[in-house]
């Protein structure tokens, strides 16, 4: 069965970056798209980005460029987000969601608490 | 950017009773790319309708989805325990992809 396994809360202080690990399993991990997406507290969802994990290639939501790079290890099935410059607007659940054409984000990963606090 | 709105912002409903969830998008949304997902509270999002109106595996028939170009609508027929939650419709079809603001339907 497909899962989607993040990497533990972090808790980082402000201007510092943080590294969000995502393993894939149950699937070839090279055949989709792993999108990212994040929610502050109360707040809803906002899509960050996506990584071929194929080509390495990314696309990355306007407000996210120059800020957030996503890479991969396809040796391990895992995928990463990386956000820098960190404020305390980055406080959020950084989830990781596998993408297709057909069904959009057929699975979620189960979150990462990023909390930024000085 | 699309924009989607969803309405109403809560819906306080009783078990058994039909909820009709709203999703209207600031241009038009290719049928084949709205979907609308399910998050409970401290869980990641479940994918419950992609394409508009195909459920996805494992989602009960109670759940339905519908409409075409801007509007669009997620009903479930008749509301059981496990249905009180958070549903967010999310058009993929144009980049940045994009959510509703969420609609709960809490227990009246």
């Amino acid at each position: 069965q497909v899962q989607l396994v993040q990497s533990g809360a972090e808790v980082k202080k402000p201007g510092a970056s943080v590294k969000v690990s995502c393993k894939a399993s149950g699937y070839t991990f090279t055949g989709f798209y792993m999108h990212w997406v994040r929610q502050a507290p109360g707040q809803g969802l906002e899509w960050m980005g996506w990584i071929n994990p194929n080509s390495g290639g990314t696309n990355y939501a306007q407000k996210f460029q120059g800020w957030v790079t996503m890479t991969r290890d396809t040796s391990i099935s895992t995928a990463y987000m990386e956000l820098s410059r960190l404020t305390s607007d980055d406080t959020a659940v950084y989830y990781c969601a596998r993408g297709t054409v057909s069904q959009g984000n057929d699975y979620w990963g189960q979150g990462t608490l990023v909390t930024v606090s000085s | 950017e699309v924009v989607l709105t969803q309405s109403p912002g809560t819906l306080s409903l009783s078990p058994g009773e039909r909820a009709t969830l709203s999703c209207r998008a600031s241009q038009s949304v290719s049928s084949s790319y709205l979907a609308w997902h399910q998050q409970k509270p401290g869980q990641a999002p479940r994918l419950l309708i992609y394409g508009t109106s195909s459920r996805a595996t494992g989602i009960p028939d109670r759940f339905s989805g519908g409409g075409s170009g801007t509007d669009f609508t997620l009903t479930i027929s008749r509301l059981e325990p496990e249905d009180f939650a958070v549903y967010f419709c999310q058009q993929y079809g144009s980049s940045p992809l994009t959510f509703g603001g969420g609609t709960k339907v809490d227990i009246k």
